[in-house]
């Protein structure tokens, strides 16, 4: 499984954008990238997922370039409900060992008032 | 989306005790259940790999005679702690995946004192 490198915090304010870049060196042809969310004392909630170029969700975007070697969650206008841990993922989500999911360190992000 | 769930969402028991956690998949059938370990502070790790009918798959240095699995039906994983210490005290994450999607239970909190 391709191994992740994240920023270990990041600060924010209300209302900013937040741009987390997540580095995937050896992503392989079959590898998704999957962001997840996870607030303290409870599990991972998925946010979102993709192959390449951009996808775009009600909560989130996310921005694969072309070597897809690296992506970014965008998180726009964040609010103090935002504070959480985002985790970046990589791997096949459908064959990767019954979808076997390997977590990096994660990023802490602290939205303040 | 699908709703996992876990039973007991914390538990305080003494060292030398057995506790189970459950793990329910309440609105779809979980062809395969993962059980993840939290430390304060740190990433999820993944414990092993439960599939139904068969026995669990563990990773390297979990101890499958301490962290008993059982996996007896599509929609109910259980994670047994064997003769608890307070070293085994974490945060105890279970999920579900269908074919191609992974939903992630509240977790548990176990103290052992």
């Amino acid at each position: 499984l391709a191994k992740t490198t994240q920023p270990i915090s990041m600060d924010s304010y209300e209302g900013q954008e937040v741009n987390i870049t997540c580095s995937h060196n050896n992503i392989a042809t079959n590898d998704y990238i999957t962001w997840y969310q996870q607030f303290p004392s409870q599990g991972p909630r998925f946010i979102i997922q993709g192959y390449k170029t951009k996808v775009t969700n009600e909560v989130a975007s996310l921005f694969i370039p072309a070597d897809r070697k690296s992506s970014t969650l965008s998180l726009p206008r964040v609010s103090l409900s935002d504070t959480a841990v985002y985790y970046c993922l990589v791997g096949d989500p459908i064959k990767a060992a019954g979808n076997k999911l390997t977590f990096g360190g994660g990023t802490r992000v602290l939205v303040k008032p | 989306g699908a709703v996992v769930s876990q039973h007991p969402s914390r538990v305080i028991c003494k060292s030398g005790t057995s506790v189970k956690i459950e793990c329910r998949s309440l609105d779809f059938q979980a062809t395969t259940m993962f059980w993840y370990r939290q430390f304060p502070k740190q990433s999820l790790m993944l414990m092993a790999t439960s599939n139904e009918g068969s026995k669990a798959t563990y990773e390297q240095g979990v101890e499958k005679d301490k962290f008993l699995i059982n996996h007896a039906s599509l929609t109910l994983s259980t994670l047994t702690v064997t003769s608890a210490h307070p070293e085994d005290s974490s945060f105890y994450i279970c999920s579900a995946t269908t074919d191609n999607e992974q939903f992630f239970g509240p977790g548990t909190r176990l103290t052992v004192l």
